[in-house]
């Protein structure tokens, strides 16, 4: 199985910040990698798929890049309603896996 | 609009089979691809697999001696049975489209809790 690893496991920051989060997997995944948004209590929410296009309805101060085992995912100006926990998701390879999860407070 | 509504037990006991329905609303559900995933503190998130109403099936091997996913096309409905259980399947249980060309799961279930206890 490939393995998805964030980091950081938590971050916190403030209302306007840029933060970015970093997802490497165990082997290459060309550009399959996805990212997630979860609030508690809530499932998940599709923010990026293929590593930098944007899910419509996503807004623009999220973005991503990367390619092979090196991802990340960046949101440039944080508000209030980014505080979730973000999860990282490949689906190059069976069983598609996800990372553990980095908790963003603001 | 989409809309997907897992159901079944909150409670299963050791040993037996967990069964759930996710029911699809607003899409045929030979549209698209259907994914079940779960999640526990544990084990974080985990996809279990996904089908294509035609019969196509890709399981995760860790679950797939014991998983069967299903459709039910009448009922516009996605099933999942998992046997054997054990404490370890205990988690919230979420169904989920897959987009192909994209890979990503872009309409979600808000997820059911299923516990596995005596």
């Amino acid at each position: 199985d490939i393995q998805m690893t964030q980091s950081p496991s938590s971050v916190s920051a403030s209302v306007g910040d840029r933060v970015t989060i970093t997802c490497r997997a165990s082997q290459d995944i060309h550009f399959w990698l996805a990212w997630y948004r979860q609030k508690p209590g809530k499932a998940p929410e599709l923010l990026i798929y293929k590593t930098s296009t944007l899910q419509r309805g996503v807004p623009l101060r999220f973005s991503g890049s990367g390619s092979g085992t090196e991802f990340s995912l960046t949101i440039s100006s944080l508000q209030p309603e980014d505080s979730a926990t973000y999860y990282c998701h490949q689906t190059d390879n069976y069983p598609y896996t996800f990372g553990q999860g980095t908790k963003l407070e603001i | 609009q989409e809309q997907l509504q897992e159901s079944g037990p909150g409670l299963v006991k050791p040993s037996d089979t967990l069964s759930l329905t996710c029911t699809i609303s607003g899409v045929s559900i030979t549209s698209s691809y259907w994914t079940w995933i779960r999640q526990s503190p544990g084990r974080g998130l985990e996809w279990i697999g996904f089908i294509f109403y035609g019969g196509f099936t890709i399981y995760n091997p860790s679950l797939k001696s014991r998983v069967t996913i299903s459709v039910d096309t009448a009922k516009n409905q996605l099933s999942l049975k998992v046997n054997s259980v054990t404490a370890a399947d205990t988690a919230v249980y979420y169904c989920a489209r897959r987009v192909e060309a994209t890979e990503g799961l872009d309409v979600w279930g808000q997820g059911t809790v299923v516990t596995v206890s005596s």
